[in-house]
């Protein structure tokens, strides 16, 4: 099956501090989402991003399909940015089927 | 409010008894799916659904049933539950086509002891 790899793994930011997270992919996608997971445990939606550039406030995200990558940036980092940040593709050919990566753990200190 | 939700939100089982995890949508989405999540796994999915009646295996199906009689609802049912499946579990849906972003509920944190 697809595989997907986030990097970094864990990132430590002071407040107001600029980053990009990565994502690759294996195979080609249909559907590609960007998802931050909050102290409490809510999965939120941030992108849905098969291709192209999106961008909501300070966070915006790339997708190069052709390449198998997704960037995710976040600037003027906030402390409520803290979180893990879930990358997930869903296979071409009608699997239907959301595969995650490992996420990356940011935090950002006052 | 539009979305899925899951109950309950927190369970304590003991091992080999039995239970179901409710969610449902009301966005009339025809895909449904149940994940879960373990530290440092990211998530991954138990089975999911096309649409009323139709099912099917995802990563780790072991220990779980599901089944589809509605377009709301979509259940996940441990039939003798074990230490191994204490975790986070996640439902989410989409709209048909697969084309259009996934809404995840707000999970279940099950323990089994």
């Amino acid at each position: 099956g697809i595989q997907v790899e986030q990097s970094p793994p864990d990132l430590i930011l002071q407040e107001g501090a600029n980053s990009t997270l990565r994502c690759n992919f294996s195979d080609s996608v249909n559907n590609l989402q960007w998802f931050h997971q909050n102290p409490w445990g809510q999965l939120i939606n941030l992108f849905y991003i098969p291709s192209g550039t999106k961008q909501n406030g300070r966070l915006s995200a790339t997708t190069v399909a052709t390449e198998r990558y997704s960037l995710l940036y976040i600037s003027s980092s906030q402390t409520t940015d803290s979180g893990v940040y879930f990358c997930a593709v869903e296979q071409g050919g009608g699997s239907e089927k959301l595969v995650f990566g490992k996420g990356t753990k940011l935090t950002v200190n006052p | 409010n539009a979305g899925v939700t899951q109950t309950p939100k927190f369970q304590v089982l003991k091992t080999g008894q039995s239970m179901t995890l409710q969610c449902a949508q009301d966005m009339n989405h025809e895909y449904m799916s149940w994940y879960r999540q373990d530290p440092g796994m990211g998530l991954r999915l138990i089975h999911y659904s096309v649409g009323a009646g139709i099912t099917d295996q995802g990563e780790v199906p072991n220990g779980y049933n599901v089944s589809r009689s509605t377009t709301e609802d979509f259940p996940l049912r441990l039939l003798s539950a074990a230490p191994s499946q204490t975790s986070v579990y996640f439902c989410a849906s989409s709209l048909s086509e697969g084309y259009y972003g996934y809404t995840f509920g707000s999970g279940t944190r099950l323990t089994v002891v």
